[in-house]
């Protein structure tokens, strides 16, 4: 069964490091996102992707963020400067069209230090 | 603003008891509503989904929810628990149409079986 991968699984960073997050949606797939977690609270929408632009985004997606979808496969999330309260687990998730349910990876669960 | 309420933060029920996990929503049209589980250190597995016909949907697992318009709900029922369902549940919404397609969830409901 087609499954949404992201790496790394876990990463540890210093504060004011850049990292990247990469997911591979589902190869068929039309519509990406990140979500995230923090630890013990709810899982929160960041960002929306389709058609090589962003389609939308919340409060939380700050000038610190940035997605891109490099080549045909991969879909990243770029935090440039991290913060210790971006610490959380983040979801990659895809789906093929409108109106269909989204497809989440296994996370990658980052750890500001 | 859409939103998803899920009341209960913890449930304990015996292995072999019936379950139901409560959610509610608040959206202004017709919403789509999931229910998600995560085991521990795991991501989001999709256990249902309601989309449009039937109220009563069925899942993976054995697990079903009824979406009730009247009441706002979307409550996720199993008739027997079995040890391997412990793990947090969640609810979502997401916008019907549109290219969109984020999801709002819910707070989780965390769920331990006893033996």
């Amino acid at each position: 069964e087609p499954e949404v991968t992201q790496t790394p699984s876990h990463q540890v960073t210093q504060m004011g490091q850049e990292v990247i997050l990469r997911c591979v949606p589902i190869s068929n797939h039309l519509y990406f996102y990140w979500y995230r977690q923090i630890l013990g609270q709810k899982v929160e929408f960041l960002v929306s992707f389709y058609n090589n632009e962003i389609s939308e985004k919340s409060e939380i997606f700050d000038d610190q963020f940035s997605v891109e979808r490099p080549d045909g496969s991969n879909f990243t999330l770029k935090i440039r400067s991290t913060k210790l309260e971006d610490s959380a687990m983040y979801f990659c998730a895809s789906r093929n069209r409108p109106n269909t349910e989204a497809f989440f990876g296994q996370g990658t669960r980052l750890t500001v230090v | 603003a859409q939103s998803v309420t899920q009341p209960d933060i913890h449930i304990t029920v015996s292995e072999g008891a019936s379950l139901e996990l409560r959610c509610n929503y608040s959206y202004g049209a017709t919403p789509y509503l999931f229910w998600y589980v995560q085991s521990p250190g795991q991501g989001l597995q999709l256990l249902l989904k309601y989309f449009s016909g039937d109220t009563l949907v069925q899942g993976i697992k054995g697990f079903e929810a009824e979406f009730k318009r009247s009441q706002s709900s979307f409550n996720l029922r199993k008739p027997s628990v079995h040890w391997s369902d412990a793990a947090e549940y969640f609810c979502a919404v997401g916008a019907t149409g549109g290219s969109q397609g984020n999801l709002i969830f819910g707070k989780g409901t965390k769920l331990s079986v006893k033996p």
